[in-house]
């Protein structure tokens, strides 16, 4: 069974573009979720899907992180425009719905570098 | 002060030794613990999940204390493959199934 997959694994842009990342999560999975770790930080909540619909964006660190799942599939994370603080490793995880004591599978992560 | 606090470490041990990590979390209406690895520049890996009677897995022991808001992670007769970061991991209740990561205890097996 294919694991939870990220793309792209490394993103290097300036300050104020745009960048997009991408999360499939385990085939069948309902719940997914987006974690942020930041240099020197431990890796923090940002958002809960369950298939289509957020569940929770408390995390969600302002209005420039935008986060879709369109059809319940895969999801993006939009972050316009970048600034310097949202460098880091951004991790995607999933778990199947039924799945209530809270085991999450990680993707590998992307690594973010806003210069 | 943050929720779930670690010693930061690093741990360095020898081969076979014996090793313990602690953990303390803020808020009493945490439901779930665990513990996650991750080595280094890699995905965090459940280890294993900590029940309050306590509970075993081969060489690692968790145990789990409410009243003192405390987990713990026992590794016994370590091997150079232990070697990684252990996260302690708690998830609240209230339907939610975010959760909240300790920065991490580092572990450095030798041989």
């Amino acid at each position: 069974e294919a694991g939870v997959t990220q793309f792209p694994s490394h993103s290097v842009i300036e300050k104020g573009q745009t960048v997009t990342l991408r999360c499939d999560p385990i085939s069948g999975h309902d719940n997914l979720y987006w974690y942020r770790r930041v240099m020197g930080k431990e890796i923090k909540f940002l958002l809960h899907f369950v298939k289509e619909s957020k569940q929770d964006e408390s995390g969600m660190p302002n209005n420039r992180f935008l986060a879709e799942r369109t059809g319940g599939t895969y999801s993006t994370l939009k972050v316009q425009p970048a600034e310097l603080e949202d460098s880091g490793v951004y991790f995607c995880a999933s778990s199947p719905l039924s799945r209530v004591e809270g085991t999450q599978y990680f993707g590998p992560g992307t690594r973010l570098l806003v210069l | 002060r943050k929720e779930v606090e670690q010693d930061p470490g690093p741990f360095n041990v020898p081969e076979g030794a014996t090793v313990a990590f602690n953990c303390t979390y803020s808020n009493s209406a945490s439901q779930s613990f665990f513990w996650y690895r991750q080595d280094c520049r890699k995905e965090p890996k459940l280890l294993m999940s900590v029940y309050s009677s306590g509970n075993e897995d081969g060489r690692f022991t968790a145990q789990l204390n409410r009243a003192s808001q405390y987990i713990s992670l026992l590794i016994r007769d370590s091997k150079l493959s232990d070697s990684a970061t252990y996260l302690c991991v708690v998830r609240f209740s209230g339907g939610y199934n975010k959760l909240i990561f300790g920065a991490g205890t580092r572990l450095a097996v030798h041989p």
